[in-house]
């Protein structure tokens, strides 16, 4: 079954804590991305990879972190220095070209 | 700057009403423009793009270079097309994906 898989589905940690979310893919894609969902502000890019080893800021970096050591994985860490992490976090990828971008189920994540 | 714009965050129909979902962008280069839905529960999920200029669910969309607008549009709503849906932008060659707010399509009986 290909597609991308964000896991756990929520998430809740006390504040001060670092979390790591988990997106894997299976579809061979080149790119990944981690978008933050909030509403009434739409989808915001956080960080996005276009090869293994290799990662972009988006526009919304500061507080996170990630790393791209396989092609397949994509986590996505928020850091205590994240003022305001509760929110919706989605894992997308896409190949290169004029594919469009793929996007799992998503992590909610609270933070108390 | 690269922007998406979608500047209602709800809009509210009857069914069998027409239906037009505003999207403006900023972009310098060629921009690839396209519709995402989420549905109640479900992921995010690819509605149309302009390069396949198809018609998904009857939904349509057109590019307009000069008006630097992507809007969608159906001629007839049903109530299993209300969902949130999300206009995005990506540059020619590029991979990033910008998007817009966002609009909040309620379709009533």
């Amino acid at each position: 079954d290909g597609g991308i898989t964000q896991s756990p589905k929520y998430l809740f940690r006390k504040e001060g804590q670092n979390v790591t979310l988990s997106c894997e893919q299976n579809l061979n894609h080149d790119a990944m991305y981690w978008y933050r969902q909030d509403p009434g502000q739409g989808l915001r890019l956080i960080y996005y990879s276009q090869i293994v080893n290799d990662f972009q800021k988006g526009d919304i970096a500061e507080g996170y972190s990630v790393s791209r050591e396989k092609k397949e994985s994509f986590p996505l860490t928020v850091t205590s220095a994240q003022k305001n992490p509760t929110a919706f976090y989605l894992c997308a990828s896409s190949t290169g070209g004029r594919a469009e971008a793929f996007f799992g189920q998503g992590t909610r994540l609270t933070v108390v | 700057a690269q922007r998406v714009t979608q500047p209602e965050k709800l809009l509210s129909v009857f069914k069998g009403a027409p239906v037009e979902l505003k999207c403006n962008y900023s972009y310098s280069g060629s921009p690839e423009l396209f519709w995402y839905v989420q549905y109640s529960r479900q992921r995010l999920q690819l509605l149309l793009r302009h390069i396949s200029r198809e018609s998904i669910k009857g939904f349509t969309a057109d590019l307009n270079k000069g008006e630097t607008s992507f809007h969608l549009k159906k001629p007839f709503a049903q109530e299993e097309d209300s969902a949130m849906y999300y206009c995005a932008l990506r540059g020619v060659g590029t991979y990033k994906y910008i998007f817009g707010t966002g609009t909040r399509l309620k379709v009533l009986a």
